[in-house]
C-alpha cells in the first residue's frame, strides 16, 4: 500500500526566504508525482507534475525534484512571498497511468509573514 | 481550459435528510470522476471511482449505499449521502480526467451535518 508522507507538517518563515517542502512515498514504482496547492476552504490547484522519467520540473519561483530509488519528491519555492501562504499537498497515482486515483500526503501548511 | 465546478459550495442540512452534490467539467468530457472527502486539518481521502456510463468503484471502508454515485454523462457526476449524519460533516471535492492523464480538481463543497 502506498504511503506518502509530508515533512514538516506546517512551516512559517518570513517574506523572501527560500524553503524547501518535502514529500516521501513508500512505493517507488509511481508514474509520476504531483504538487498542488490548497488555500483555506477551497479545492487544490495543480503547480507541478513530474514524470517518472523527469528529475524535476520548474514553473516560476517553483521547482519540483523527484528522486523515484529514495522515495523522496522536493518542492522549492525561491523568494516566497505573503500570497504563498496555503497548504501543499504532493500525491501519487495508485494505478499505473497519471489519471488513475491518487494518494495524497498529509500537507505542509506554508506561512509566509510580510 | 479544463475547468471543473461544483454545486452547491457549501451545504447544510438535518440528520437524517439527502444532500446531493454535483461535479461538472465545463470544458471538456470527462470519462473518469473521482470523489475525494477531506476532513479538518487532514489530507484528501478517495472515496470512489465514477466512469460515465458504469457503476462506480468505492474504495475500501466506502459504503456505497450511503454515498451513492452517479455519472450519466461525460460532463455531471453526482454525490449523494443519503441519511447523513453529523459525522458526514466534510468537505468533498470531485476530480475530473480527460483522455488524458491529468486530473483536474473541483473547487469543492462542505457539507454540514446539524
Amino acid at each position: 500500500k502506498q504511503e506518502v508522507t509530508q515533512i514538516p507538517a506546517a512551516l512559517s518563515v518570513p517574506e523572501g526566504e527560500n524553503l524547501v517542502l518535502n514529500c516521501s512515498f513508500t512505493d517507488s514504482a509511481i508514474y509520476n508525482l504531483q504538487w498542488f496547492r490548497q488555500d483555506p476552504g477551497k479545492g487544490l490547484t495543480s503547480l507541478l507534475l513530474i514524470q517518472s522519467s523527469q528529475r524535476e520540473q520548474t514553473s516560476g519561483r517553483l521547482n519540483a525534484s523527484l528522486d523515484k530509488s529514495s522515495g523522496r519528491s522536493t518542492l522549492y519555492i525561491a523568494a516566497s512571498q505573503p500570497g504563498d501562504s496555503a497548504t501543499y499537498l504532493c500525491a501519487v497515482p495508485l494505478g499505473e497511468t497519471s489519471g488513475s486515483r491518487l494518494t495524497f500526503g498529509e500537507g505542509t501548511q506554508l506561512t509566509v509573514n510580510p | 481550459g479544463a475547468v471543473v465546478s461544483q454545486h452547491p459550495s457549501r451545504v447544510i442540512c438535518k440528520s437524517g435528510t439527502s444532500v446531493k452534490i454535483e461535479c461538472r467539467s465545463l470544458d471538456f468530457q470527462a470519462t473518469t470522476m473521482f470523489w475525494y472527502r477531506q476532513f479538518p486539518k487532514q489530507s484528501l481521502m478517495l472515496m470512489a471511482t465514477s466512469n460515465e456510463g458504469s457503476k462506480a468503484t468505492y474504495e475500501q471502508g466506502v459504503e456505497k449505499d450511503k454515498f451513492l454515485i452517479n455519472h450519466a454523462s461525460l460532463t455531471l457526476s453526482t454525490l449523494t449521502v443519503t441519511s447523513a449524519h453529523p459525522e458526514d460533516s466534510s468537505f468533498y471535492i470531485c476530480s475530473a480526467r480527460t483522455g488524458g492523464r491529468r486530473q483536474y480538481f473541483g473547487p469543492g463543497t462542505r457539507l454540514t451535518v446539524t
